[in-house]
C-alpha cells in the first residue's frame, strides 16, 4: 500500500544506547520531517528534509541525527538514548509545488520507551 | 503563547449530537490541516484548507483567513468519531519548506 511507513512500532531501550528509528515513503514526496509527541503538547518537529541529500534541525534536535540519502528513506537516530526522549515518533511526507501543499501523510508512530 | 490554539480541550457528546472544534491561529498561513488520531493509533489527515470549506461525509472544515481562524465540525455524531482532533499550520514564513505548527489536540469521546 501506498503511503509512510514506520519501523518498529514499539521500543524498549537502556539510557545510553542507541537505535534507528526506519521511515520510508513510496509516493515520490521530496518533504519528511520527524515528529515526536510529548502528552499535553503539540507535535514538534525534530529533523525535517527537503530533497535527497538535504536536511536542517526543527523545533527539539537535541540528541538526534537524521540523513537523506535517497527520496524514499528518512531514518531518525537516537545517538545515546536518555529518558526525556520517551515519546510517540511520527514521520510524515508531503510536497509542494510554489506555495501550495499537498498529501501530508503521516507514518503509523513508534513508541519509544528509555528506560 | 501557542501559535495555534484550540478549544475546547476536552469534549464528551452523545450520539447524534452536532460537534464544532476551533482552530485560532496567529501567523500568516498558506494551508490548514484538521487531522484525526484515535487512541493508541497513527494520525490521519482530514482536510488541508486554504480558504472557504471543504466536506467530507459527515465532516465539515471551515476557515476564515482574516479572522485566522477555523473550525471543523461533525454532524450526527457516533462513538466512533471518539479521537483525539488536531489542527495544524503551514506558515507562509516557512518558505520551501513544508513545516507545520500543531495545535495540542482536542480529545472528543461520543457516548453511546
Amino acid at each position: 500500500n501506498a503511503g509512510v511507513t514506520q519501523t518498529p512500532k514499539f521500543q524498549v531501550l537502556k539510557t545510553g544506547q542507541s537505535m534507528t528509528l526506519q521511515c520510508a515513503q513510496d509516493m515520490n514526496h521530496e518533504y519528511m520531517s520527524w515528529y515526536r509527541q510529548d502528552p499535553g503538547m503539540g507535535l514538534r518537529l525534530i529533523h525535517y528534509s527537503v530533497g535527497a541529500g538535504i536536511t536542517d534541525q526543527g523545533e527539539v534536535p537535541n540528541g538526534y541525527n537524521v540523513s537523506r540519502s535517497t527520496t524514499e528513506d528518512f531514518p531518525l537516530r537516537l545517538l545515546s538514548a536518555a529518558p526525556s526522549q520517551t515519546s510517540v515518533y511520527f514521520c510524515a511526507s508531503s510536497y509542494s509545488q510554489g506555495t501550495k501543499t499537498y498529501g501530508y501523510t503521516f507514518g503509523s508512530g513508534t513508541r519509544l520507551t528509555v528506560v | 503563547k501557542n501559535e495555534v490554539e484550540q478549544s475546547p480541550q476536552n469534549l464528551t457528546a452523545q450520539e447524534g449530537e452536532f460537534i464544532t472544534i476551533n482552530c485560532s491561529y496567529s501567523v500568516g498561513i498558506s494551508a490548514l490541516h484538521w487531522l484525526q488520531q484515535h487512541p493508541g493509533g497513527g494520525i490521519v489527515s482530514l482536510f488541508m484548507l486554504s480558504s472557504g470549506k471543504k466536506k467530507h461525509g459527515r465532516l465539515i472544515a471551515t476557515i476564515n483567513i482574516q479572522e485566522k481562524h477555523s473550525s471543523l465540525h461533525i454532524t450526527a455524531s457516533h462513538p466512533r468519531d471518539s479521537a483525539v482532533y488536531i489542527c495544524a499550520v503551514r506558515p507562509r514564513y516557512g518558505g520551501a519548506t513544508n513545516k507545520l505548527i500543531f495545535g495540542t489536540g482536542t480529545l472528543l469521546a461520543v457516548q453511546p
